[in-house]
């Protein structure tokens, strides 16, 4: 089983539409949650950041975490054609480990 | 520069060529990463460097190897590749201590053809 599931798509939603994207970890020792976008030929980007289960907001963006079943979200209200990307959850604890990636699911936003 | 800056952006190499990778971290970070990333793939990750001692090395050929002088810099110098080594090669930092979280910041990557 690998430590972090995610589906990789690809995703296509209309504009205006709420998306969410969606990653399950096994360790429960998991402390913190991260969500990067990747856009094309681009190297990753830090886009929200949670140590805790429940919800936190950014904007357009939720991170929700729900440690009992071990399942993070994103979710993207108002989807526009620029949040076009690659979304990564990673996942880690603050033992001096190293931060685990999920696959990456992409999205695809139609105007 | 801020950030984690990586050189050259774009390099395209015959299998007998030598070359290298540079990533700067200008972030007051203690570790720095290599990872492959190759096309409808996840993240490889390759060397991991804490305070410029190697920690990991996940089982990559010898045709790819790393030098990290400082914690600020690190190089991934390539030889006699192979067309399947055509990837984007990604460097990123963090600061990788017992009770601090991990969050890692990436370069913009070197895209890499290999002949």
């Amino acid at each position: 089983q690998k430590e972090v599931e995610q589906d990789p798509g690809p995703l296509s939603v209309p504009e205006g539409a709420i998306v969410s994207l969606n990653c399950t970890y096994s360790n429960s020792a998991f402390q913190y949650f991260m969500w990067y976008r990747q856009y094309s030929r681009k190297g990753p980007e830090l886009l929200m950041y949670t140590y805790s289960s429940g919800n936190k907001e950014d904007g357009r963006f939720t991170a929700q975490v729900d440690k009992s079943s071990k399942y993070i979200s994103l979710f993207i209200r108002d989807s526009q054609p620029s949040d076009s990307a690659t979304y990564l959850c990673a996942t880690g604890n603050t033992g001096g480990f190293k931060t685990i990636f999920g696959a990456g699911t992409r999205l695809f936003v139609k105007a | 520069e801020t950030g984690v800056t990586q050189t050259p952006r774009h390099l395209v190499m015959g299998m007998t060529n030598k070359k290298s990778l540079k990533c700067e971290q200008h972030l007051g970070h203690n570790a720095m990463y290599w990872y492959k990333q190759s096309a409808k793939k996840p993240l490889e990750l390759m060397f991991v460097y804490n305070f410029k001692e190697q920690t990991e090395n996940n089982s990559v050929p010898s045709r790819f190897s790393p030098e990290c002088p400082n914690s600020s810099h690190l190089f991934l110098h390539l030889h006699t590749l192979q067309p399947e080594d055509s990837a984007l090669y990604l460097c990123a930092s963090s600061t990788l201590l017992a009770g601090v979280e991990d969050t890692q910041y990436f370069g913009p990557g070197t895209r890499l053809t290999v002949l």
